[in-house]
């Protein structure tokens, strides 16, 4: 069965540094999506970027990348030049196969990101 | 305006009582879908349905029934609530098309008394 984990239940990061959150991915099947998401105190989800198993290069969007590493079955989420406003929650979640019966996302449990001035 | 929107956002009944979460969405999507979030466990699937007349069960849909009234409406309900329903709702929409995530309602705080 497809599992998500994220082994780092919170973490802290200096404003402008960089971070790299950890999500590790398993499934036997050779096509899927890694999303990650954004949830601030607030409580809203935010989708943040995606990287599908084909993909021959990595996911980027803006400040956010995502480190692919197939073989490895991680896709851990880098965040450039920590701002204030990225302290969050962080969700790593995976598609079910393309053409799945459910199409539906299995995620995380989530790690909490702290960004201190 | 919001693309999904959840109503009520907050909620406090009582054990026993009859609830409905509604959802309403402008994008257009056919796919529909409800998650709930407890602490520390992530989101888990509810309930989903690809359009109007496909409704399926997620991985504890137990204690909890949908309806897709339109393609831009989906209600979850919660025929007797109990103490351990109490979580954070979202509902999401997505196309149709794998690469492409789902896009969440601003979510309902739940909480039975």
């Amino acid at each position: 069965a497809q599992k998500i984990t994220q082994t780092q239940p919170g973490m802290f990061v200096q404003e402008k540094e960089a971070v790299t959150l950890d999500c590790t991915y398993d499934t036997s099947d050779p096509s899927y999506g890694l999303f990650w998401y954004k949830q601030p105190s607030s409580g809203e989800m935010i989708f943040l970027i995606y990287q599908g198993s084909y993909d021959q290069q990595n996911a980027t969007e803006g400040r956010y990348s995502l480190n692919f590493q197939k073989a490895r079955k991680s896709a851990n989420l880098v965040i450039s030049a920590s701002q204030l406003g990225d302290s969050a929650m962080y969700f790593c979640a995976m598609r079910e196969p393309y053409g799945g019966a459910t199409n539906k996302l299995i995620f995380g449990t989530g790690t909490l990101l702290a960004v201190q001035p | 305006d919001a693309d999904v929107t959840q109503t009520p956002r907050n909620r406090i009944t009582k054990t026993g009582k009859r609830i409905m979460l509604e959802c309403s969405q402008t994008k257009g999507h056919d796919r529909m879908y409800w998650y709930r979030q407890d602490p520390g466990l992530g989101l888990r699937l509810i309930y989903y349905s690809f359009d109007v007349k496909d409704i399926n069960k997620g991985e504890i849909s137990d204690g909890y029934s949908v309806s897709r009234q339109a393609q831009a409406k989906f209600s979850l309900s919660l025929e007797s609530a109990i103490p351990n329903q109490t979580a954070l709702y979202f509902c999401a929409t997505s196309e149709a098309r794998d690469n492409q995530p789902q896009h969440f309602g601003d979510g309902t705080r739940l909480s039975i008394l």
